[in-house]
C-alpha cells in the first residue's frame, strides 16, 4: 500500500499570503489528522476530519482551516500568513476503528518570510 | 486536559547498555499510550502501542495506571536505535480517536 502523501513538500511565503496544503491518506484510512511541528512547541494537534466531517479540533486561531472531500482526501488552509506559522505540518491518516494508529506523511516545510 | 511529559531532551547511552525513557502523562479518562520513533530523514513511525503489549525491535513499554508512566525500554541498545523518540496519549473508547497528544520528544544516541 502506498503511504501518506503530501504536497507541496516545501513551501515559501510571505506574511500575510494564505496557504493551502494536501494530505492523501492511504487507501481505505477515512481519518485524516493534521498536527503542527515546531522546535518550541512540539508536535501539536490540530485538527481531525473523518467522512467529510470535522471530528475534533485543536487550540489553534480560526486563520487555521480545514475540510476533507468524499475520497478522504484533505487539504489544510492558512490564511493571513504570520511568522510564527513556519513549521513542519504533518498529516497522518487511520482506519478510525477501536484504537488509534496512525500512519504520517512526510510532512509539508512552510516557511513564512 | 490531557498532558504528555518527556523529561529528558537528550539520553546517551553507550552500545549494548540498558536504555530507559520516560514518559508520564496526566489524563482524567482511559488512555492509550503510544510510542512513536522518527530515525533521521524518515517519517513518523508507530514503535509500539499498551494495548498490544508487543515488543518491537527489542523495546518494551509498560502502562502504570497508578504511577501514570509508560516507560519506554531496551535492555540492549543498538547504534540504530539512535531517533528521536515520542511518547503520545489518545483518548480510548471516545470520539477523540484522531487526536494525539506527544511530548515534546526525547533524542537517544547510542555511541559504538
Amino acid at each position: 500500500k502506498a503511504g501518506v502523501t503530501q504536497t507541496p513538500r516545501y513551501l515559501i511565503k510571505t506574511r500575510g499570503q494564505q496557504v493551502t496544503l494536501s494530505c492523501s491518506p492511504i487507501s481505505g484510512h477515512r481519518s485524516v489528522s493534521w498536527y503542527q511541528q515546531t522546535p518550541g512547541q512540539g508536535l501539536q494537534f490540530l485538527f481531525e476530519y473523518f467522512s467529510e466531517t470535522q471530528r475534533n479540533k485543536g487550540n489553534f486561531p480560526g486563520r487555521f482551516s480545514g475540510r476533507q472531500f468524499s475520497n478522504s482526501r484533505s487539504e489544510m488552509n492558512v490564511s493571513t500568513l504570520e511568522l510564527g506559522d513556519s513549521a513542519l505540518y504533518l498529516c497522518a491518516s487511520s482506519v478510525a476503528l477501536s484504537y488509534n494508529e496512525q500512519f504520517f506523511g512526510p510532512g509539508t516545510r512552510l516557511t513564512v518570510l | 486536559a490531557q498532558r504528555v511529559t518527556q523529561p529528558e531532551k537528550l539520553l546517551s547511552v553507550f552500545k549494548g547498555a540498558p536504555v530507559e525513557l520516560k514518559c508520564n502523562y496526566s489524563y482524567s479518562g482511559s488512555p492509550e499510550l503510544f510510542w512513536y520513533v522518527q530515525y533521521s530523514r524518515q517519517r513518523l513511525q508507530l514503535l509500539l502501542r499498551h494495548i498490544s503489549r508487543e515488543s518491537i525491535k527489542g523495546f518494551t513499554a509498560d502502562l502504570n495506571k497508578g504511577e501514570t508512566s509508560f516507560h519506554l525500554k531496551k535492555p540492549f541498545a543498538q547504534e540504530e536505535d539512535s531517533a528521536m523518540y515520542y511518547c503520545a496519549l489518545s483518548n480510548a473508547g471516545g470520539t477523540s480517536y484522531g487526536k494525539l497528544t506527544f511530548g515534546q520528544g526525547t533524542i537517544l544516541t547510542v555511541h559504538p
